[in-house]
């Protein structure tokens, strides 16, 4: 199986500060990588596919970006419904793998 | 209008089989390139995905549970059916049912929790 060594595990941040969350594969997964944002008792949201291409009706402060095995996502300016738990997905190969995750806060 | 949802027995018993199903609106299983995917989330845990059932029919299971695991679809292409026979406390968890056109799981379900307890 492929890994998806996601982090930091938690992150607290104040309104209209740039965050980045990184996901490191455990081998080559191309552009298959997704970000999702989960809220509280609700089912994720597609954030970013393709790596770098954003979803429709997602705002533009999020982009995705991705350096070799490494992805990342950034958020521009963070904002008061930003925070949530941030989960990166690898699509290149059964089984699809998530990250641990990562809970964003505002500080 | 893409929806889906989950139901299923929400408890069960240890060594059961538990049966879930994905009932869908607003696109279509025949259509070329389209599958449906089953993903559980133990409470305060990361996602799992479990299973996926092809527009062909084709399925695809995670191998770390593929003994226990069976999915289908109905034949007029608007259901998708899991079943995990044997169930153990570790199998506690919300399930969800998502899509995949071509970026993967781009519509999820709302969940149904499933707890295993005797």
């Amino acid at each position: 199986d492929i890994q998806m060594t996601q982090s930091p595990a938690s992150l607290s941040a104040s309104l209209e500060e740039i965050v980045t969350i990184t996901c490191q594969a455990s081998q080559d997964i191309g552009n298959w990588l997704a970000w999702y944002q989960q809220k509280p008792g609700k089912s994720p949201q597609l954030l970013i596919y393709g790596a770098t291409s954003l979803a429709d009706g997602v705002p533009s402060r999020f982009s995705g970006s991705r350096s070799g095995t490494q992805y990342s996502l950034k958020i521009s300016r963070l904002q008061v419904e930003d925070p949530g738990i941030y989960y990166c997905l690898q699509g290149y190969s059964a089984p699809f793998t998530f990250g641990s995750g990562t809970k964003l806060e505002i500080k | 209008q893409v929806t889906l949802k989950e139901s299923g027995p929400g408890m069960l018993q240890p060594s059961k089989t538990l049966s879930l199903t994905c009932s869908f609106s607003g696109f279509s299983l025949s259509t070329s390139g389209m599958v449906v995917s089953w993903i559980r989330q133990p409470s305060g845990k990361s996602l799992e995905w479990l299973a996926a059932i092809d527009w062909d029919g084709d399925k695809y299971y995670n191998p770390s549970l593929k003994s226990r695991l069976t999915v289908s679809k109905d034949t007029s292409n608007t259901q998708v059916f899991l079943k995990i026979t044997s169930v153990d406390i570790a199998d506690t968890a919300t399930y969800y049912c998502a899509r995949s056109p071509g970026p993967p799981f781009d519509y999820w379900g709302q969940g149904v929790m499933v707890t295993v307890s005797s």
